[in-house]
């Protein structure tokens, strides 16, 4: 069964500092995803992916956060300076058609 | 603004009872419902999904069923099992490359 990887598992990582969390989709699949969340709380939807630009962003992704897809295999998700309410746990999804998302493990940042 | 959520938080149900878990959604576009499992520490699970020209679709032990008239989705586990305890979340999406909204999500507890 495919899977969606994502490294590290858990970050910890002191107010401030500028954190990359990494993603590997499924090989053959065209849209990409971030989303986070808040223990305890939902599944928030924070940026999605296609065709190497973001096609659609919520109120979350505000200038401190940026993806990218520097290679035809990863994509990650780079918090500029990180504050407290970052911590979260971060999944990654992807999708290769209309429906069927797959959802990485996730990682878990931790701000201190 | 559209959302989707959850009748019921928390629930408990003895091993081998069915459980239903509810959700409402509130966007008439909606065309693609998913329930997810949410185990501690891990990312969502795919469970089932179900499409808007159908209202009820089933899996191994579970069943979701659609009411598009009251925008209204369930998901039915048959003879639950401890293994099936987690959180459990519906999702909705609207075809394109419209992000999944996520419900609040309902924890289930099996009680042995």
């Amino acid at each position: 069964e495919p899977e969606v990887t994502q490294t590290p598992s858990h970050q910890v990582t002191q107010m401030g500092q500028e954190v990359i969390l990494r993603c590997v989709p499924i090989s053959n699949h065209l849209y990409f995803y971030w989303y986070r969340q808040i223990l305890g709380q939902k599944v928030e939807f924070l940026v999605s992916f296609y065709n190497n630009e973001i096609s659609e962003k919520s109120e979350i992704f505000d200038d401190q956060f940026s993806v990218e897809r520097p290679d035809g295999s990863n994509f990650t998700l780079k918090i500029r300076s990180t504050k407290l309410e970052d911590s979260a746990m971060y999944f990654c999804a992807s999708r290769g058609g209309y429906y069927g998302y797959t959802f990485g493990s996730g990682t878990r940042l931790t701000v201190v | 603004g559209e959302s989707v959520g959850l009748h019921l938080p928390t629930l408990s149900v003895q091993e081998g009872d069915n459980s239903i878990i509810n959700c409402a959604y509130s966007n008439s576009a909606s065309d693609y419902f998913i329930w997810y499992k949410q185990e501690s520490g891990k990312g969502p699970q795919f469970i089932i999904d179900i499409r808007s020209n159908m209202d009820k679709r089933q899996g191994q032990r579970v069943t979701v069923l659609l009411n598009k008239t009251v925008k209204h989705l369930s998901l039915q586990i048959a003879a639950t099992q401890p293994g099936d305890s987690a959180v459990y979340f519906c999702a909705e999406g609207s075809g394109g490359n419209t992000p999944l909204v996520f419900g609040k999500g309902t924890r289930l507890s099996v009680i042995a």
